[in-house]
């Protein structure tokens, strides 16, 4: 079984401009999130979705920040302008929707913005 | 959910058991103990949970205590492998619950 792919795996980019994260969750997983992991600490929620719909986002920064989920399967994060404190790892998980509470993780995208 | 408290670092011998304490005093009774994770580099892996009897796979123990309040993750032979952070998350088992990770316990195996 395929794990959940992530792209890029790096991003360096200046302050204010714009970038985007892809994701691909494991076939079959309705439920899909990202999270953000700063340097030397635990990754935090940004986002949930459950199919194509918005379950949580409430500590997604909606400024700057936005999350899609077309059609039920890949998913894209954008933030647009960045900042220096978006620098980190932008992990996506995903999980079915019934049976196993487990999240499975992607490797992430390393975001420096300088 | 219930917060969790963990030792910020601990080392343990190449080969020896590896015990990873975990202190949940306020969780309830629905929530389970989950351990995930995170070697260098790569995204949180899941690793074993549990409601309140003692579980067992091919990666590693969960030790519950009876009143719940708190728990033991054991790496029976721990390997240069098992370097990571682990982190102890209590929540409701239910399929799409999110999960909310502490600062973890960063385990270094030494030769």
């Amino acid at each position: 079984e395929a794990g959940v792919a992530q792209s890029p795996r790096y991003k360096i980019i200046e302050k204010r401009q714009s970038v985007a994260f892809w994701c691909n969750p494991i076939s079959g997983h309705a439920t899909l999130y990202w999270y953000q992991q700063i340097l030397g600490q635990g990754p935090k929620l940004l986002i949930q979705f459950q199919n194509n719909g918005v379950v949580d986002d409430s500590q997604l920064p909606k400024d700057r920040f936005s999350a899609e989920r077309l059609k039920g399967v890949d998913s894209t994060l954008k933030i647009q302008p960045a900042k220096l404190e978006d620098s980190a790892v932008y992990l996506c998980a995903s999980s079915p929707m019934v049976g196993s509470s487990e999240q499975y993780f992607g490797p992430g995208t390393r975001l420096t913005v300088t | 959910d219930a917060k969790t408290t963990q030792p910020p670092s601990m080392d343990c011998a190449e080969g020896r058991a590896a015990n990873l304490p975990c202190n949940h005093s306020t969780i309830s009774g629905n929530e389970y103990v989950y351990w995930y994770r995170q070697i260098h580099s790569q995204g949180p892996q899941y690793i074993i949970h549990g409601l309140k009897n003692n579980e067992t796979n091919e990666m590693a123990s969960l030790i519950i205590t009876e009143d719940r309040k708190s728990s033991t993750l054991i790496l029976p032979h721990a390997t240069l492998r098992d370097t990571a952070v682990y982190y102890c998350i209590v929540r409701v088992a239910v399929a799409g619950n999110m999960l909310t990770f502490g600062g973890g316990t960063r385990l270094m195996v030494k030769p």
